[in-house]
């Protein structure tokens, strides 16, 4: 079976542009969650998705968004990109909300020049 | 909200040497998991133990939940256990929502 892919694995962007990741989770998982990592903040969580409804989010600002399709692939989207944007955004997959393990993909490292 | 404290944050250990990491939550969890996250990023579950213990070769840990702690136990490391360790737990009655601690970075050298 396989994992949770995340594409791109590394993008680089700069100041103002934005920027969409995607996220395919394990084949029947219909949980996606998001979490960003940063040296200064460590790993942080961003938004959770199922059955295409947003189910809980953190505590970031609107610029991050984010959807989830039919088939449970979820993008995320940053608009308006900050240097302070710069980090790795993962991915992570699990069969149910609140349901056990939650599976983490490769990441997406994003650098905001 | 939940606060969660791993120790200690470094930890440098000979080949064949054995360790514990623990980690210390505040409030009741639904959800704990252990990780290890490799140079590359990638977050490789360890473990899902919200109570009990568990063992997978030559990785233990062990939950006590009605004290707030988890232990991490690698016996015999090897290079390739070099890396950051976190744990990250579920409050109870929440949702998925993972809240990570600052982790435990090992090296191992030869």
């Amino acid at each position: 079976k396989a994992g949770v892919t995340q594409t791109p694995r590394y993008l680089i962007k700069t100041r103002g542009q934005q920027v969409t990741l995607s996220c395919s989770p394990i084949s029947g998982h219909r949980s996606v969650s998001w979490y960003q990592q940063t040296p200064g903040q460590g790993l942080q969580f961003l938004f959770e998705y199922f059955s295409e409804t947003q189910r809980n989010k953190g505590n970031f600002p609107g610029r991050f968004s984010g959807r989830q399709f039919s088939n449970s692939r979820s993008e995320m989207n940053v608009s308006t990109l900050e240097l302070g944007d710069s980090a790795l955004y993962l991915c992570a997959s699990s069969l149910d909300v609140g349901a056990g393990i939650q599976y983490f993909g490769a990441g997406t490292r994003l650098s905001v020049l | 909200g939940i606060q969660v404290e791993q120790s200690p944050p470094d930890l440098i250990l000979q080949e064949g040497a054995n360790s514990t990491l623990r980690c210390n939550f505040s409030d009741s969890v639904n959800n704990l998991q252990w990780f290890h996250q490799n140079p590359w990023g990638q977050l490789i579950n360890l473990f899902y133990i919200p109570s009990g213990t568990k063992q997978n070769g030559r990785l233990s840990a062990t939950t006590v939940a009605t004290e707030r702690y988890s232990l991490l136990y690698i016996s015999s490391s090897q290079t390739t256990d070099s890396g950051v360790y976190f744990c990250a737990v579920v409050p109870s009655g929440t949702a998925s929502k993972l809240t990570f601690g600052t982790g435990t970075r090992l090296q191992v050298t030869l």
